[in-house]
Order: structure tokens, then sequence, then C-alpha cells
């Protein structure tokens, strides 16, 4: 089975801190994902890559950074926390693959992260 | 500008009833995903459907995909209690991206 795991299933921290969430998944995949979860909102993606060191931007890629350094794990970078970035947070992971393929995602658990 | 759009956004439905979740999309795509979403948990893929007319079931639930129409639903027989959850699709293009619409929250009512 594929596994996906993040490093904190809960995390409260202070405005204008520096906050690292972190994903590892166990089946060689190519593309990880950052997502966003708001109620009405439905995922909101932040942040991919699609190769070790690659990164593309989402949709709301702002007050955010990633890091890719091993083909298992993504992090997820909050600069300076501020309380608008309260929210549950999901990382996914999928094969490259080629047209056609299936390409589902895999999440993980998520990280509920309150800013106060 | 990319939109995926579910209605309902809310469904409460008694048990035993059929029900449809619809879900809209603005751009051409052949892939599209239906996932499920428990209170608390993360999100477990349902289905994947690849091509216009694609149809999968599984239990109660079928999926089918109307690509011309850029259209997926989710059909719903004979609700039960342990189908209450939140059900997103979610369509793919170019590339490796997906794109969420918002989810339709089901509550199964005995």
């Amino acid at each position: 089975d594929v596994k996906v795991t993040q490093s904190s299933r809960y995390l409260v921290k202070r405005t204008g801190e520096k906050v690292f969430l972190e994903c590892v998944q166990d089946m060689d995949h190519e593309n990880m994902f950052w997502y966003r979860q708001d109620p009405g909102l439905g995922l909101r993606l932040i942040y991919f890559s699609y190769d070790v060191k690659m990164k593309e931007k989402g949709d709301i890629p702002e007050g955010y950074s990633v890091s890719r350094e091993k083909k298992e794990r993504f992090s997820l970078i909050l600069e300076s926390a501020s309380t608008n970035q309260t929210s549950m947070y999901l990382c996914a992971s999928s094969f490259l693959g080629l047209i056609g393929q299936r390409k589902t995602q895999y999440f993980g658990p998520g990280t509920r992260l309150l800013v106060l | 500008e990319l939109k995926v759009e579910q209605n309902p956004l809310f469904l409460s439905m008694q048990e035993g009833k059929n029900y449809t979740i619809y879900c809209n999309y603005s751009t051409t795509s052949d892939r599209l995903y239906w996932y499920r979403q428990d209170p608390g948990k993360s999100l477990e893929s349902l289905f994947v459907l690849l091509s216009n007319g694609a149809v999968k079931q599984e239990g109660r639930l079928m999926a089918s995909l109307d690509t011309k129409a850029r259209l997926s639903t989710l059909h719903i027989t004979a609700a039960v209690h342990d189908l209450s959850a939140t059900y997103f699709c979610a369509v793919g293009f170019t590339g490796n991206q997906f794109y969420f619409g918002t989810g339709t929250s089901l509550t199964v009512i005995p």
C-alpha cells in the first residue's frame, strides 16, 4: 500500500514564527503536492514538485515556500506564519505516468495548523 | 479560469434513498477522480474515470463521466449511514495538476 506520512497531525504556532511541515512518501512517486483545505473552498494547490529540486507554484503560493532535496520528502515552509494561514494542510503524491494513465493522488493524514 | 463546481454542497438524505452529486468543470479534460473524506481524516481515492462514457461502480456508489458535457456524476443507491462523508471530485489537466471541487458533505439519516 502507498503510504504518505506527515510530520505532525496538529500544530500551534505564533504569528511570525517559521513553520516547517514535512511529508514523506514510500512509493517512489515522482510527483508531490501541498494543498490547503478550508471550509467551503475545497482543496487549493499551494506548490507541487515533479522531481528532486524542482518545484512549481500552484494557485496560492504566497507566503509559502517548499523544498525537495530527496525524492521521498517534500517540505512546506511558512516563512512568517500569519493567522490567515490557519488551515488543514494536506500532502499528496503520485506517479509521473504517461498520458492516459491513472495518476491517482495519494494523500497523507493532514496537519491541522493553528496560528495564534 | 479553471473552475470545478460541485452541487449540492450539503446533502442530507434518508437511509434507503437514492441521490446524485454533480461535478461540472470548465475546461476540456479526460481525467476525473472522486475522493471520499471522513471527518478528521484524509482523502481516499474512490474512482478514476479516464474516458468519455466511463462508468465505475463500487457497492452503492456509481460514478460516470461525460467529457463533452464536462460533467461527472456520483450516484448513491439506497444510502446507508456508512456513506456519510464529504465527497470531492477532482479534474486532471495537462501535466499532473488536479483541480478540486468544493466538496459535497453527505449526511445519511436513519
